[in-house]
């Protein structure tokens, strides 16, 4: 079965590009998150979908990043545009549902931006 | 304060060692908690959860302590596979919100 899939694997952009990044969870879960993760740091919640619905968008920066999850499958994540402080990788990740059920990552999108 | 707090680390131990990572968590609401690990430049991936009575596998035990807003993870002869950064997670109360720490680094050396 195949796992978490997140394209494109590397990006470099240049600052006040746009980017988006591309996620498609384990077949059958409901619950998607995207998660960013800085260096040394733990991943860092954006945004969480129980299907279609977004229930947690508080720590998304609403001025430049916008996500969506047309027909509660695959999601996506866009930043407009870019700032050199965006520089990171962005985790997706899907569990079957929201309660006490395991989160399985995708191998992230490295994002640079000079 | 963070949400979630843990040692950086790094922990660099020889092959058989025995060490211990604790995380604390401010939230006593807290419901579920796991250790997730993450390798280098890879995707953290679930180790194991932590029930209140405490569980084990293998090599691995973690703990809960509700009353000290603690869980800890300890690993029994380490060995070099086990090289890794250890993250601790808890889920915020009616959320589900997974929220992580910033990681303990492990090192075993031969």
């Amino acid at each position: 079965e195949a796992g978490v899939v997140q394209s494109p694997r590397y990006k470099i952009i240049e600052k006040k590009q746009p980017v988006a990044f591309w996620c498609n969870p384990i077949s059958g879960h409901n619950t998607l998150y995207w998660y960013l993760q800085n260096l040394g740091q733990g991943p860092e919640l954006l945004i969480r979908y129980e299907n279609e619905e977004a229930v947690d968008d508080s720590q998304l920066p609403k001025d430049r990043f916008s996500a969506e999850r047309l027909k509660g499958v695959d999601s996506t994540l866009k930043i407009q545009p870019a700032e050199l402080g965006d520089s990171a990788v962005y985790l997706c990740a899907s569990s079957l549902d929201g309660e006490d059920t395991e989160a399985f990552f995708g191998q992230g999108t490295r994002l640079t931006v000079v | 304060r963070k949400e979630v707090e843990q040692d950086p680390g790094p922990f660099n131990v020889p092959e058989g060692a025995t060490v211990a990572f604790n995380c604390t968590y401010s939230n006593s609401a807290s419901q579920s908690f796991f250790w997730y690990r993450q390798d280098c430049r890879k995707e953290p991936k679930l180790l194991m959860s932590v029930y209140s009575s405490g569980n084990e596998d293998g090599r691995f035990t973690a703990q809960l302590n509700r009353a000290s807003q603690y869980i800890s993870l300890l690993i029994r002869d380490s060995k070099l596979s086990d090289s890794a950064t250890y993250l601790c997670v808890v889920t915020v109360p009616e959320s589900y919100k997974l929220i992580f720490g910033s990681g303990t680094r492990l090192l075993v050396r031969p």
